[in-house]
């Protein structure tokens, strides 16, 4: 596909389960970042991948939270111990490094903690 | 922190009238301010992108403006359609490289009346 895809679309899971989020993002694109959008929180930045490094991982909420990212392209989020504040919507974006800021969004994982 | 803010945090108007949403952010050593649609269900689709040095961009019927001495961006519509509802996020990047995320309001959920 053209975009940026994640999967699954939907998640629902029972507190103290662990998850795991997909991201594919356009082919090409070196950067990777992925966003959190919780209910009256707007949208939170997480952490951004530059090929398969993320310098930076300090805007992850907790250390129950953990991503990485392989061969430059897909990444995954993992969510350990799954808490009812985990519940939100989980964007994934990329950006051809080589030129331009744009960040193209994906449809996001919205995910549900009982 | 680095703070963004949107007012209104919700609009509806009728159809074909021109509007205004506003954006403000806390720190002005910005290197971009993007505006970005968000339909329901759906990822973020950028609208339009601003640099640092730039006053304004156009794209269409949307025109938007940067005035970063005072820390405020517009986002003008004109002659608004049914199909331009939808929430509207501001996001600044304070560095480039794109090694810091994006930094959201919480966007204006507008409403176009038919």
């Amino acid at each position: 596909g053209a975009g940026v895809s994640q999967s699954p679309s939907n998640k629902v899971t029972e507190k103290g389960k662990d998850v795991e989020l997909r991201c594919d993002p356009i082919s090409g694109h070196t950067a990777l970042y992925w966003y959190r959008q919780s209910l009256g929180q707007g949208l939170e930045f997480l952490i951004y991948f530059q090929g398969n490094s993320a310098p930076d991982k300090s805007g992850l909420p907790s250390d129950r939270f953990s991503a990485e990212r392989t061969g430059g392209s897909v990444s995954t989020l993992t969510i350990q111990r799954t808490q009812q504040e985990d519940s939100a919507v989980y964007l994934c974006a990329s950006r051809f490094a080589g030129g331009g800021e744009t960040q193209y969004f994906g449809p996001g994982t919205r995910l549900l903690v009982l | 922190k680095q703070e963004v803010t949107q007012i209104p945090a919700a609009l509806s108007v009728p159809e074909g009238e021109n509007l205004v949403l506003n954006c403000s952010f806390t720190d002005s050593a910005i290197y971009n301010l993007q505006w970005f649609r968000q339909d329901p269900g759906k990822g973020l689709t950028s609208l339009l992108l601003i640099q640092s040095s730039q006053r304004e961009q156009t794209s269409g019927r949307l025109n938007a403006s940067l005035d970063k001495s005072s820390g405020r961006s517009t986002l003008y519509i004109a002659a608004s359609q049914p199909g331009d509802s939808a929430t509207y996020l501001c996001a600044v990047l304070y560095s480039g490289g794109g090694a810091d995320g994006l930094t959201f309001g919480k966007g204006t959920h507008l409403i176009i009346q038919p």
